[in-house]
Protein backbone atom coordinates (compact mmCIF):
# COMPACT_ATOMS: atom_id res chain seq x y z
CA UNK A 1 0.00 0.00 0.00
CA UNK A 2 0.95 3.59 -0.90
CA UNK A 3 2.91 5.38 2.02
CA UNK A 4 2.73 9.02 2.37
CA UNK A 5 5.25 10.43 4.88
CA UNK A 6 5.34 14.28 6.23
CA UNK A 7 7.65 16.09 8.63
CA UNK A 8 7.83 17.94 11.01
CA UNK A 9 4.28 16.92 11.74
CA UNK A 10 4.67 20.16 13.82
CA UNK A 11 6.21 23.05 12.99
CA UNK A 12 6.25 26.60 14.73
CA UNK A 13 8.57 29.59 13.59
CA UNK A 14 8.82 33.21 13.50
CA UNK A 15 7.21 35.67 11.18
CA UNK A 16 9.71 36.26 8.66
CA UNK A 17 11.83 33.23 8.84
CA UNK A 18 11.62 30.53 5.77
CA UNK A 19 11.21 26.28 6.38
CA UNK A 20 10.60 24.17 3.89
CA UNK A 21 8.19 20.72 4.61
CA UNK A 22 9.25 17.35 3.51
CA UNK A 23 6.74 14.72 1.93
CA UNK A 24 8.16 11.33 1.09
CA UNK A 25 6.10 8.60 -0.71
CA UNK A 26 6.98 4.98 -0.92
CA UNK A 27 5.83 4.41 -4.21
CA UNK A 28 6.15 5.27 -8.19
CA UNK A 29 4.19 8.74 -8.54
CA UNK A 30 4.56 11.46 -11.44
CA UNK A 31 2.31 13.19 -9.65
CA UNK A 32 1.75 14.91 -6.33
CA UNK A 33 -0.84 17.62 -4.71
CA UNK A 34 -0.53 19.94 -1.78
CA UNK A 35 -3.66 20.81 0.45
CA UNK A 36 -3.83 23.49 3.01
CA UNK A 37 -6.92 22.93 5.70
CA UNK A 38 -7.80 25.45 8.33
CA UNK A 39 -9.26 24.40 11.70
CA UNK A 40 -12.63 22.98 11.12
CA UNK A 41 -12.57 23.62 7.45
CA UNK A 42 -12.17 21.75 4.46
CA UNK A 43 -9.51 21.10 2.51
CA UNK A 44 -8.17 23.54 0.02
CA UNK A 45 -6.23 22.47 -3.32
CA UNK A 46 -2.91 24.77 -3.10
CA UNK A 47 -0.61 23.28 -5.77
CA UNK A 48 -0.54 20.29 -8.36
CA UNK A 49 2.64 19.08 -9.41
CA UNK A 50 2.95 17.19 -12.62
CA UNK A 51 5.51 15.56 -13.48
CA UNK A 52 9.55 15.35 -12.44
CA UNK A 53 11.20 18.84 -11.73
CA UNK A 54 8.04 20.55 -11.73
CA UNK A 55 8.07 23.61 -9.26
CA UNK A 56 4.98 26.01 -8.55
CA UNK A 57 4.97 28.81 -6.70
CA UNK A 58 1.76 31.18 -4.86
CA UNK A 59 2.97 33.77 -2.84
CA UNK A 60 5.31 32.77 -0.20
CA UNK A 61 4.78 29.56 -0.65
CA UNK A 62 6.33 27.51 -3.33
CA UNK A 63 6.40 23.37 -4.00
CA UNK A 64 8.40 21.19 -5.90
CA UNK A 65 8.58 17.60 -7.21
CA UNK A 66 11.30 15.02 -7.07
CA UNK A 67 9.74 11.61 -8.59
CA UNK A 68 13.02 9.65 -8.82
CA UNK A 69 13.45 10.64 -4.88
CA UNK A 70 10.28 10.54 -4.64
CA UNK A 71 9.62 13.28 -2.68
CA UNK A 72 8.28 16.70 -2.82
CA UNK A 73 9.25 19.74 -0.21
CA UNK A 74 6.98 22.78 0.01
CA UNK A 75 8.90 26.22 1.30
CA UNK A 76 7.33 29.00 3.12
CA UNK A 77 9.43 32.10 2.68
CA UNK A 78 9.48 35.19 5.23
CA UNK A 79 6.46 33.29 7.22
CA UNK A 80 2.84 35.43 7.93
CA UNK A 81 0.71 34.67 10.54
CA UNK A 82 -1.83 34.24 7.68
CA UNK A 83 0.08 31.13 6.44
CA UNK A 84 -0.60 28.87 10.22
CA UNK A 85 -2.76 25.89 9.22
CA UNK A 86 -2.28 22.12 8.39
CA UNK A 87 -0.48 21.47 5.44
CA UNK A 88 -1.22 17.92 3.75
CA UNK A 89 0.64 16.46 0.70
CA UNK A 90 -1.62 13.75 -1.53
CA UNK A 91 -0.66 10.88 -4.03
CA UNK A 92 -3.09 9.19 -6.54
CA UNK A 93 -3.37 5.84 -6.49
CA UNK A 94 -0.66 4.26 -9.26
CA UNK A 95 -3.41 2.73 -11.21
CA UNK A 96 -6.08 4.67 -11.02
CA UNK A 97 -5.76 8.92 -10.16
CA UNK A 98 -8.83 8.47 -7.83
CA UNK A 99 -7.88 7.52 -4.57
CA UNK A 100 -5.64 10.20 -2.94
CA UNK A 101 -3.32 8.87 -0.45
CA UNK A 102 -2.83 11.54 2.13
CA UNK A 103 0.61 12.34 4.24
CA UNK A 104 -0.46 12.80 8.20
CA UNK A 105 0.02 16.66 7.73
CA UNK A 106 1.86 19.27 8.59
CA UNK A 107 0.62 21.52 11.40
CA UNK A 108 2.38 25.03 11.36
CA UNK A 109 2.24 27.85 13.25
CA UNK A 110 3.72 31.00 13.02
CA UNK A 111 3.96 32.98 15.76
CA UNK A 112 4.15 37.33 15.46
CA UNK B 1 -19.47 27.01 -8.65
CA UNK B 2 -21.13 26.85 -5.26
CA UNK B 3 -18.50 24.40 -4.35
CA UNK B 4 -19.09 20.78 -2.29
CA UNK B 5 -21.85 20.64 0.59
CA UNK B 6 -22.12 18.57 2.83
CA UNK B 7 -25.09 18.21 5.67
CA UNK B 8 -25.31 17.55 8.16
CA UNK B 9 -22.23 19.73 9.48
CA UNK B 10 -22.51 17.94 12.74
CA UNK B 11 -23.93 14.22 13.78
CA UNK B 12 -24.15 13.28 17.44
CA UNK B 13 -25.84 9.43 18.27
CA UNK B 14 -26.01 6.85 20.50
CA UNK B 15 -23.76 3.91 20.07
CA UNK B 16 -26.16 1.59 17.35
CA UNK B 17 -27.81 3.71 15.86
CA UNK B 18 -27.83 4.34 11.95
CA UNK B 19 -26.90 7.49 10.39
CA UNK B 20 -27.08 9.37 6.99
CA UNK B 21 -24.89 11.86 5.47
CA UNK B 22 -25.31 13.89 1.93
CA UNK B 23 -23.20 15.73 -0.31
CA UNK B 24 -24.07 17.76 -3.21
CA UNK B 25 -20.88 18.02 -4.74
CA UNK B 26 -19.68 20.55 -7.58
CA UNK B 27 -22.74 20.94 -10.22
CA UNK B 28 -20.28 19.46 -13.51
CA UNK B 29 -18.22 17.23 -11.40
CA UNK B 30 -19.02 13.54 -12.59
CA UNK B 31 -16.66 12.12 -10.06
CA UNK B 32 -17.43 11.97 -6.83
CA UNK B 33 -15.56 10.65 -3.49
CA UNK B 34 -15.90 9.91 -0.16
CA UNK B 35 -12.60 10.08 2.71
CA UNK B 36 -12.77 10.01 6.85
CA UNK B 37 -10.36 12.06 8.94
CA UNK B 38 -9.51 11.06 12.41
CA UNK B 39 -7.82 13.40 14.39
CA UNK B 40 -4.31 14.27 14.06
CA UNK B 41 -4.23 12.27 10.33
CA UNK B 42 -4.87 13.42 6.79
CA UNK B 43 -7.63 11.92 5.09
CA UNK B 44 -8.29 8.24 3.88
CA UNK B 45 -10.18 7.26 1.27
CA UNK B 46 -13.20 5.44 1.19
CA UNK B 47 -15.59 5.04 -1.82
CA UNK B 48 -15.25 7.02 -5.66
CA UNK B 49 -18.26 7.19 -7.66
CA UNK B 50 -17.97 8.15 -11.41
CA UNK B 51 -21.96 9.41 -12.19
CA UNK B 52 -24.16 6.91 -10.54
CA UNK B 53 -21.26 4.05 -10.52
CA UNK B 54 -19.74 3.01 -7.59
CA UNK B 55 -16.12 2.03 -9.03
CA UNK B 56 -13.60 1.73 -6.08
CA UNK B 57 -14.28 1.21 -2.15
CA UNK B 58 -11.18 0.78 0.28
CA UNK B 59 -11.25 -1.98 2.54
CA UNK B 60 -11.96 0.57 5.33
CA UNK B 61 -15.47 0.51 4.25
CA UNK B 62 -16.84 -2.22 6.37
CA UNK B 63 -19.97 -4.11 5.55
CA UNK B 64 -22.03 -1.76 7.76
CA UNK B 65 -21.08 1.04 5.43
CA UNK B 66 -22.98 1.78 2.48
CA UNK B 67 -22.69 4.59 -0.15
CA UNK B 68 -25.01 5.42 -3.08
CA UNK B 69 -25.02 8.13 -5.78
CA UNK B 70 -28.39 7.23 -7.59
CA UNK B 71 -28.77 9.96 -9.91
CA UNK B 72 -25.25 10.58 -10.55
CA UNK B 73 -25.44 14.27 -8.69
CA UNK B 74 -25.92 14.29 -4.63
CA UNK B 75 -23.96 11.21 -2.67
CA UNK B 76 -25.51 9.57 0.86
CA UNK B 77 -23.01 7.36 2.93
CA UNK B 78 -24.98 5.64 5.41
CA UNK B 79 -23.18 3.72 8.48
CA UNK B 80 -25.13 1.18 10.63
CA UNK B 81 -25.21 0.29 13.80
CA UNK B 82 -22.33 2.63 14.54
CA UNK B 83 -19.57 2.30 16.90
CA UNK B 84 -16.92 3.82 18.94
CA UNK B 85 -14.77 3.67 16.20
CA UNK B 86 -16.79 5.40 13.30
CA UNK B 87 -16.48 8.84 15.14
CA UNK B 88 -14.40 10.90 12.70
CA UNK B 89 -14.85 13.61 10.05
CA UNK B 90 -16.27 12.17 7.01
CA UNK B 91 -15.19 14.71 3.49
CA UNK B 92 -16.92 14.76 0.78
CA UNK B 93 -14.89 15.79 -2.50
CA UNK B 94 -15.39 16.12 -6.20
CA UNK B 95 -13.49 16.41 -9.51
CA UNK B 96 -14.19 16.59 -13.04
CA UNK B 97 -11.57 13.74 -14.34
CA UNK B 98 -8.99 11.39 -12.75
CA UNK B 99 -6.04 13.44 -11.15
CA UNK B 100 -7.40 16.61 -11.34
CA UNK B 101 -7.36 18.09 -8.06
CA UNK B 102 -10.13 17.07 -5.78
CA UNK B 103 -12.28 19.62 -4.72
CA UNK B 104 -13.77 18.87 -0.98
CA UNK B 105 -16.56 19.67 1.38
CA UNK B 106 -16.38 21.49 4.88
CA UNK B 107 -17.65 17.44 6.29
CA UNK B 108 -20.09 15.74 8.48
CA UNK B 109 -18.26 15.42 11.77
CA UNK B 110 -19.59 12.39 13.81
CA UNK B 111 -19.66 11.88 17.29
CA UNK B 112 -20.35 8.72 18.58
CA UNK B 113 -21.87 8.75 22.41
Amino acid sequence: ELKVEQNPLFLSMQEGKNYTIYCNYSTTSDRLYWYRQDPGKSLESLFVLLSNGAVKQEGRLMASLDTKARLSTLHITAAVHDLSATYFCAVPHRNTGNQFYFGTGTSLTVIP
Amino acid sequence: DTGVSQDPRHKITKRGQNVTFRCDPISEHNRLYWYRQTLGQGPEFLTYFQNEAQLEKSRLLSDRFSAERPKGSFSTLEIQRTEQGDSAMYLCASSLREYQPQHFGDGTRLSIL
